[in-house]
Protein backbone atom coordinates (compact mmCIF):
# COMPACT_ATOMS: atom_id res chain seq x y z
CA UNK A 1 0.00 0.00 0.00
CA UNK A 2 1.39 3.16 -1.28
CA UNK A 3 -1.25 5.68 -0.12
CA UNK A 4 -1.88 6.26 -3.95
CA UNK A 5 -5.55 4.54 -5.06
CA UNK A 6 -6.52 4.28 -8.28
CA UNK A 7 -10.36 2.95 -10.07
CA UNK A 8 -11.15 0.91 -11.21
CA UNK A 9 -8.49 -1.58 -11.84
CA UNK A 10 -9.70 -2.40 -14.72
CA UNK A 11 -11.71 -1.02 -17.59
CA UNK A 12 -12.86 -2.14 -20.96
CA UNK A 13 -14.58 0.56 -23.56
CA UNK A 14 -15.14 0.84 -27.00
CA UNK A 15 -14.04 3.49 -29.42
CA UNK A 16 -17.21 5.86 -28.90
CA UNK A 17 -17.37 5.54 -24.74
CA UNK A 18 -16.58 7.85 -22.56
CA UNK A 19 -15.28 6.74 -19.25
CA UNK A 20 -13.02 8.28 -16.54
CA UNK A 21 -9.95 7.01 -14.32
CA UNK A 22 -9.52 8.47 -10.87
CA UNK A 23 -6.61 9.22 -8.70
CA UNK A 24 -6.47 10.30 -4.78
CA UNK A 25 -2.87 10.11 -2.78
CA UNK A 26 -3.54 10.44 1.06
CA UNK A 27 -0.28 11.09 1.44
CA UNK A 28 -0.60 14.93 1.75
CA UNK A 29 1.52 15.53 -1.47
CA UNK A 30 1.38 18.76 -4.00
CA UNK A 31 2.42 17.22 -7.04
CA UNK A 32 0.55 14.55 -9.19
CA UNK A 33 1.41 12.77 -12.76
CA UNK A 34 -0.46 10.47 -14.96
CA UNK A 35 1.54 7.79 -17.13
CA UNK A 36 1.25 5.36 -19.47
CA UNK A 37 3.05 2.06 -19.41
CA UNK A 38 2.34 0.30 -22.48
CA UNK A 39 4.04 -3.31 -22.97
CA UNK A 40 7.78 -3.09 -23.73
CA UNK A 41 7.88 0.69 -23.78
CA UNK A 42 9.16 2.69 -20.87
CA UNK A 43 6.84 4.33 -18.88
CA UNK A 44 6.07 7.49 -20.45
CA UNK A 45 4.90 10.98 -18.81
CA UNK A 46 1.44 12.06 -19.65
CA UNK A 47 0.70 15.03 -17.30
CA UNK A 48 1.71 16.81 -14.32
CA UNK A 49 0.26 19.16 -11.61
CA UNK A 50 1.56 20.97 -9.07
CA UNK A 51 -0.78 22.91 -6.15
CA UNK A 52 -3.80 21.80 -8.69
CA UNK A 53 -2.14 23.26 -11.62
CA UNK A 54 -1.04 21.74 -14.85
CA UNK A 55 3.11 22.17 -15.18
CA UNK A 56 3.46 19.22 -18.07
CA UNK A 57 1.67 18.05 -20.71
CA UNK A 58 3.97 16.08 -22.74
CA UNK A 59 2.30 16.12 -26.30
CA UNK A 60 -0.96 14.18 -25.45
CA UNK A 61 -3.85 13.56 -28.08
CA UNK A 62 -6.78 15.80 -26.60
CA UNK A 63 -8.53 12.66 -26.39
CA UNK A 64 -6.93 12.00 -22.84
CA UNK A 65 -8.24 15.32 -20.48
CA UNK A 66 -7.07 15.83 -16.78
CA UNK A 67 -8.38 16.94 -13.92
CA UNK A 68 -7.45 17.75 -10.61
CA UNK A 69 -9.81 19.60 -8.67
CA UNK A 70 -7.35 19.63 -5.44
CA UNK A 71 -4.01 18.52 -4.06
CA UNK A 72 -5.12 15.12 -3.57
CA UNK A 73 -7.18 14.02 -6.46
CA UNK A 74 -6.57 13.89 -9.90
CA UNK A 75 -8.49 12.42 -12.76
CA UNK A 76 -8.23 11.31 -16.51
CA UNK A 77 -11.25 11.61 -19.02
CA UNK A 78 -11.43 9.70 -21.70
CA UNK A 79 -13.29 9.53 -25.18
CA UNK A 80 -13.18 7.97 -28.60
CA UNK A 81 -10.01 6.69 -27.70
CA UNK A 82 -8.41 3.61 -30.25
CA UNK A 83 -7.19 0.52 -29.57
CA UNK A 84 -3.32 1.65 -29.49
CA UNK A 85 -4.34 3.41 -26.29
CA UNK A 86 -4.83 0.06 -24.37
CA UNK A 87 -1.99 -0.22 -21.54
CA UNK A 88 -1.73 0.57 -18.06
CA UNK A 89 -2.22 4.06 -16.93
CA UNK A 90 -0.41 4.47 -13.67
CA UNK A 91 -1.04 7.85 -11.50
CA UNK A 92 1.74 9.07 -8.95
CA UNK A 93 2.06 11.44 -6.41
CA UNK A 94 5.39 13.27 -4.54
CA UNK A 95 5.55 15.87 -1.82
CA UNK A 96 7.02 18.95 -4.34
CA UNK A 97 8.00 19.09 -7.95
CA UNK A 98 11.21 20.74 -8.33
CA UNK A 99 13.02 19.79 -5.07
CA UNK A 100 16.01 17.86 -5.14
CA UNK A 101 14.66 14.59 -3.92
CA UNK A 102 11.76 14.21 -4.82
CA UNK A 103 10.71 10.32 -4.67
CA UNK A 104 7.12 9.30 -6.38
CA UNK A 105 4.90 6.83 -5.01
CA UNK A 106 2.88 5.27 -7.62
CA UNK A 107 -0.63 3.74 -7.56
CA UNK A 108 -1.31 0.20 -8.69
CA UNK A 109 -2.85 1.64 -12.01
CA UNK A 110 -5.37 0.87 -14.39
CA UNK A 111 -5.99 -1.73 -17.22
CA UNK A 112 -7.46 -0.27 -19.88
CA UNK A 113 -8.05 -2.12 -22.81
CA UNK A 114 -9.97 -0.10 -25.80
CA UNK A 115 -12.22 -2.15 -28.34
CA UNK B 1 16.28 14.58 -24.70
CA UNK B 2 17.17 11.77 -22.44
CA UNK B 3 18.14 7.94 -23.06
CA UNK B 4 17.97 5.45 -20.77
CA UNK B 5 18.97 1.33 -21.56
CA UNK B 6 19.01 -1.15 -19.59
CA UNK B 7 18.23 -5.14 -20.49
CA UNK B 8 15.21 -6.17 -20.95
CA UNK B 9 15.47 -9.94 -19.02
CA UNK B 10 17.33 -11.56 -16.32
CA UNK B 11 17.15 -15.08 -14.57
CA UNK B 12 19.11 -15.65 -11.16
CA UNK B 13 19.27 -18.48 -8.89
CA UNK B 14 17.81 -18.02 -5.49
CA UNK B 15 20.67 -17.29 -2.67
CA UNK B 16 22.55 -15.63 -5.39
CA UNK B 17 23.93 -12.10 -6.63
CA UNK B 18 22.28 -10.21 -9.50
CA UNK B 19 23.44 -6.76 -10.80
CA UNK B 20 21.15 -5.05 -13.28
CA UNK B 21 22.71 -2.50 -15.27
CA UNK B 22 21.54 1.20 -16.24
CA UNK B 23 23.05 3.61 -18.63
CA UNK B 24 21.53 6.78 -19.24
CA UNK B 25 22.16 10.18 -21.49
CA UNK B 26 20.57 13.14 -20.06
CA UNK B 27 21.50 16.85 -20.93
CA UNK B 28 21.01 17.97 -16.93
CA UNK B 29 21.45 15.30 -15.16
CA UNK B 30 19.64 15.50 -11.24
CA UNK B 31 19.29 12.21 -9.52
CA UNK B 32 18.37 8.00 -10.62
CA UNK B 33 15.68 6.45 -9.16
CA UNK B 34 15.06 2.52 -9.10
CA UNK B 35 11.84 0.86 -8.88
CA UNK B 36 10.43 -2.52 -8.23
CA UNK B 37 7.61 -3.51 -10.19
CA UNK B 38 5.70 -6.48 -9.61
CA UNK B 39 3.64 -7.65 -11.93
CA UNK B 40 0.04 -6.21 -11.69
CA UNK B 41 1.61 -3.50 -8.87
CA UNK B 42 2.32 -0.44 -8.41
CA UNK B 43 6.06 1.01 -8.74
CA UNK B 44 7.73 1.03 -5.47
CA UNK B 45 10.63 3.17 -4.29
CA UNK B 46 14.12 1.25 -4.00
CA UNK B 47 16.99 4.29 -4.13
CA UNK B 48 18.36 6.98 -4.95
CA UNK B 49 21.34 8.58 -6.23
CA UNK B 50 22.78 11.81 -6.78
CA UNK B 51 26.36 11.76 -5.94
CA UNK B 52 28.75 9.20 -7.03
CA UNK B 53 29.30 6.09 -5.09
CA UNK B 54 27.53 3.01 -3.50
CA UNK B 55 24.01 3.33 -1.45
CA UNK B 56 23.26 0.18 0.21
CA UNK B 57 20.05 -0.21 2.18
CA UNK B 58 19.55 -4.11 3.39
CA UNK B 59 19.74 -6.38 0.35
CA UNK B 60 19.42 -4.37 -2.05
CA UNK B 61 22.78 -1.54 -3.12
CA UNK B 62 22.61 1.40 -5.98
CA UNK B 63 25.89 2.68 -7.56
CA UNK B 64 26.21 5.32 -9.93
CA UNK B 65 28.92 6.69 -11.84
CA UNK B 66 27.85 10.05 -13.20
CA UNK B 67 30.96 10.44 -15.21
CA UNK B 68 30.25 7.38 -17.10
CA UNK B 69 26.39 7.60 -17.13
CA UNK B 70 25.85 4.23 -15.47
CA UNK B 71 24.15 2.71 -12.53
CA UNK B 72 23.90 -0.53 -11.41
CA UNK B 73 21.45 -2.19 -8.82
CA UNK B 74 22.83 -5.07 -7.00
CA UNK B 75 20.67 -7.51 -4.97
CA UNK B 76 21.98 -9.71 -2.69
CA UNK B 77 20.45 -12.95 -1.46
CA UNK B 78 17.75 -13.16 -4.00
CA UNK B 79 14.25 -14.90 -3.07
CA UNK B 80 11.69 -15.73 -4.93
CA UNK B 81 9.73 -12.57 -4.17
CA UNK B 82 12.50 -10.43 -5.66
CA UNK B 83 10.82 -11.99 -9.39
CA UNK B 84 10.03 -8.64 -11.08
CA UNK B 85 10.84 -5.63 -13.12
CA UNK B 86 13.62 -3.30 -12.07
CA UNK B 87 12.98 -0.05 -13.15
CA UNK B 88 15.66 2.59 -13.69
CA UNK B 89 14.85 6.42 -14.23
CA UNK B 90 16.71 9.55 -14.48
CA UNK B 91 15.72 12.75 -13.46
CA UNK B 92 16.42 15.84 -15.43
CA UNK B 93 16.62 19.39 -14.49
CA UNK B 94 16.31 20.28 -18.20
CA UNK B 95 13.04 18.38 -18.41
CA UNK B 96 11.33 20.37 -15.62
CA UNK B 97 12.86 17.85 -13.36
CA UNK B 98 10.57 15.19 -14.48
CA UNK B 99 11.62 11.21 -14.24
CA UNK B 100 12.47 9.38 -17.40
CA UNK B 101 12.30 5.81 -17.30
CA UNK B 102 13.84 2.78 -18.71
CA UNK B 103 11.67 0.30 -20.30
CA UNK B 104 12.47 -1.97 -17.24
CA UNK B 105 14.60 -5.03 -16.68
CA UNK B 106 12.41 -8.10 -15.71
CA UNK B 107 14.60 -10.46 -13.18
CA UNK B 108 13.45 -14.14 -12.87
CA UNK B 109 14.76 -15.88 -10.00
CA UNK B 110 14.48 -19.92 -10.23
CA UNK B 111 15.17 -22.21 -7.51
Amino acid sequence: ETGVTQTPRHLVMGMTNKKSLKCEQHLGHNAMYWYKQSAKKPLELMFVYNFKEQTENNSVPSRFSPECPNSSHLFLHLHTLQPEDSALYLCASSAQLMSSYNEQFFGPGTRLTVL
Amino acid sequence: GQNIDQPTEMTATEGAIVQINCTYQTSGFNGLFWYQQHAGEAPTFLSYNVLDGLEEKGRFSSFLSRSKGYSYLLLKELQMKDSASYLCAVRDQTGANNLFFGTGTRLTVIP
